[in-house]
């Protein structure tokens, strides 16, 4: 059963780079699969932030394409969100998940508890 | 930008059927899915590719897709359903490589 959990501090500062980790259990990150980010604003929405494969090939939401770096650690079996310059517009609970594309399909599953990152000064 | 389009809320009585649509241009071509949240917690995919239902998720939830609309039914709601809903397709590049989510719908059980 393949489970995941994001760590990384919880409070970061207006300009700063918020860095969170996404460890996975129950699976090798080298065995295939892509892995996704996605956020959720307090009382909003999800957005997406980008994806990785296992090979590090990434893709990114466009609107946050040149703020977003993600990478993977297969020896740690873990990957891991960067995302520079934060402005209190990128508070948020911060989820990884399994992202699968299959043909003609894509989809989040399972998803990690989140943790909420709040900028601040 | 691709939008999927949810309505914010969508009220039944227990043992009601609730139905929750999700709009967008491409839906003819790409498969959705469906994700339901609870307050605190996760989403989980409770529909995907249209109306294909993982395991341990109920019978009671189905999933249909007719044009540019998808369609998330829950038949006989019961209280735990109450939650907001999620529908999610590939953006409309058809590379399958972007996400888009909708707005999210927010189910009350009366």
């Amino acid at each position: 059963q393949v489970q995941l959990q994001e760590s990384g501090p919880g409070l970061v500062k207006p300009s700063e780079t918020l860095s969170l980790t996404c460890a996975v259990s129950g699976y090798s990150i080298s065995s295939g699969y892509y892995w996704g980010w996605i956020r959720q604003p307090p009382g909003k929405g999800l957005e997406w932030i980008g994806s990785i494969y296992h090979s590090g090939s990434t893709y990114y939401n466009p609107s946050l394409k040149s703020r977003v770096t993600i990478s993977v650690d297969t020896s740690k079996n873990q990957f891991s969100l960067k995302l520079s310059s934060v402005t209190a517009a990128d508070t948020a609970v911060y989820y990884c998940a399994r992202y699968r594309i299959e043909m003609a399909s894509n989809w989040f599953d399972p998803w990690g508890q989140g943790t909420l990152v709040t900028v601040s000064s | 930008s691709y939008e999927l389009t949810q309505p914010p809320s969508v009220s039944v009585s227990p043992g009601q059927t609730a139905r929750i649509t999700c709009s967008g241009d491409a839906l003819p071509k790409q498969y959705a899915y469906w994700y339901q949240q609870k307050p605190g917690q996760a989403p989980v995919l409770v529909i995907y590719k249209d109306s294909e239902r993982p395991s341990g998720i109920p019978e009671r939830f189905s999933g249909s897709s007719s044009g540019t609309t998808v369609t998330l039914t829950i038949s006989g709601v019961q209280a735990e359903d109450e939650a907001d809903y999620y529908c999610q397709s590939a953006d409309s590049s058809g590379t399958y490589q972007g996400v888009v989510f909708g707005g999210g719908t927010k189910l009350t059980v009366l």
